[in-house]
């Protein structure tokens, strides 16, 4: 069984685009995250969400909108895309409280055309 | 403002012998660090972690030494095998923020047979 989940793994779009890129955890975690790996391969935070609650919101733009439909699933919408969104984007989770171990998911590598 | 570095961007070991991946942090509210490893296509998974009050946590062939007063903290892995060849990245978390990872910039480790 797939602990965290990402569909879809590739995805190829052209600018302007909207796309979203969704992830489930059936760890039973209360916390989950959207990470992004460019192309220097620098992994930043982008997004966190406790029990559906947005609690970390990195400097992202607004045409990333993170959406949780329930703890278990963590959605990311990309409106509008452009080249510089090109990247590997993951999607983690961990129990809520403290310092807590985050697992990944395998990743949605995102081409922008 | 690269807050976690790990300068060396790759290592290559021969099998059996000691691996020491380095990272060097510059914020000392960091209170937590942890190591994942990735393989290619995969997400990033857990190894080891260590909290700052400790100075040396070890599971099996992983060992992670933490120098806070040189803001510095090592992997070391022994004896090294191939299945170990993967890039290894280090993380510091939290200083008061809510589970907020930062990751360093990863070193690729080649393991040869």
């Amino acid at each position: 069984d797939t602990a965290v989940s990402q569909t879809p793994k590739y995805l190829v779009t052209q600018m302007g685009n909207d796309k979203s890129i969704k992830c489930e955890q059936n760890l039973g975690h209360d916390t989950m995250y959207w990470y992004k790996q460019d192309s220097k391969k620098f992994l930043k935070i982008m997004f966190s969400y406790n029990n559906k609650e947005l609690i970390i919101n990195e400097t992202v733009p607004n045409r990333f909108s993170p959406k949780s439909p329930d703890k278990a699933h963590l959605n990311l919408h990309i409106n509008s895309l452009e080249l510089g969104d090109s990247a590997v984007y993951f999607c983690a989770s961990s129990q809520a409280g403290g310092v807590a171990t985050q697992y990944f998911g395998p990743g949605t590598r995102l081409t922008v055309l | 403002d690269q807050q976690v570095k790990q300068n060396s961007p790759s290592l290559s070991v021969q099998e059996g012998r000691i691996s020491i991946l380095n990272c060097d942090y510059t914020n000392s509210m960091f209170d937590y660090f942890l190591w994942y490893k990735k393989y290619p296509a995969e997400g990033p998974t857990f190894l080891i972690s260590i909290s700052s009050i400790k100075d040396k946590n070890e599971d099996g062939r992983f060992t992670v030494f933490l120098n806070k007063s040189a803001k510095h903290l090592s992997l070391h892995i022994v004896p090294s095998q191939p299945g170990d060849s993967a890039v290894y990245f280090c993380a510091a978390c939290c200083g008061g923020a809510t589970n907020k990872l930062i990751f360093g910039t990863g070193t690729l480790l080649a393991v040869q047979p």
